[in-house]
């Protein structure tokens, strides 16, 4: 284990339902990250937050929507999905600054 | 210019074999280059990681070489095992900041 665990580590939805996805880690790290992995695709970096504080969105649609109420915890709430949405949601922490993240094992979402 | 791009798609080697994926990056700001494997249903996993002050890192059968002035490193895997079948990423970044992914490798080992 990589001490970065994912809930739930599978999801079916509809299009017109809200979920949440959540990660939490207790290695001490400050940066957490939202990546999400389409098959026959280069992992995509969604979200950046260090501090609590959201650094980085890569053009996510509104559709996604980060929570990071503390360092140690990092939510992914859903609504109105799309089917494309379907893939594996990973979530990664690091030290600020530190070099070597650590993934989760992931979400496995399927929206239908 | 954040890209890193990573080749081939799949490789196929047979067990025993050398197993060769590469990667080419434009930033030379990046400052850390590491290789993840990722087996299915698992989220990826750092293998081995280098940093361009060397030309070469090796951890048992894993192996990096770096060439600073062409922009490019890769992932040599010695003695190739099934076990080893899985996708790898090579990833770089600057400053222990986000990683910037390549596009990954399906690797299968035969017996």
């Amino acid at each position: 284990e990589t001490g970065v665990t994912q809930t739930p580590r599978h999801l079916v939805m509809g299009m017109t339902n809200k979920k949440s996805l959540k990660c939490e880690q207790h290695l001490g790290h400050n940066a957490m990250y939202w990546y999400k992995q389409s098959a026959k695709k280069p992992l995509e970096l969604m979200f950046v937050y260090n501090f609590k504080e959201q650094t980085e969105n890569n053009s996510v649609p509104s559709r996604f929507s980060p929570e990071c109420p503390n360092s140690s915890h990092l939510f992914l709430h859903l609504h109105t999905l799309q089917p494309e949405d379907s893939a594996l949601y990973l979530c990664a922490s690091n030290r600020t600054g530190g070099a070597e993240a650590f993934f989760g094992q992931g979400t496995r979402l399927t929206v239908v | 210019q954040q890209q890193v791009k990573q080749s081939p798609q799949s490789l196929i080697v047979q067990k025993g074999g050398i197993s060769i994926i590469n990667c080419a990056y434009e930033n030379t700001a990046f400052d850390y280059f590491p290789w993840y494997q990722q087996f299915p249903g698992k989220g990826p996993a750092l293998l081995i990681a280098i940093r361009p002050d060397v030309s070469e890192k090796k951890e048992g059968r894993f192996t990096i070489s770096f060439n600073k002035s062409a922009k490019q490193f890769s992932l040599h895997i010695m003695d190739s095992q099934p076990g080893d079948s899985a996708t790898y990423f090579c990833a770089a970044s600057r400053q222990g900041g986000k990683l910037i992914f390549g596009q990954g490798t399906e690797l299968s080992v035969k017996p």
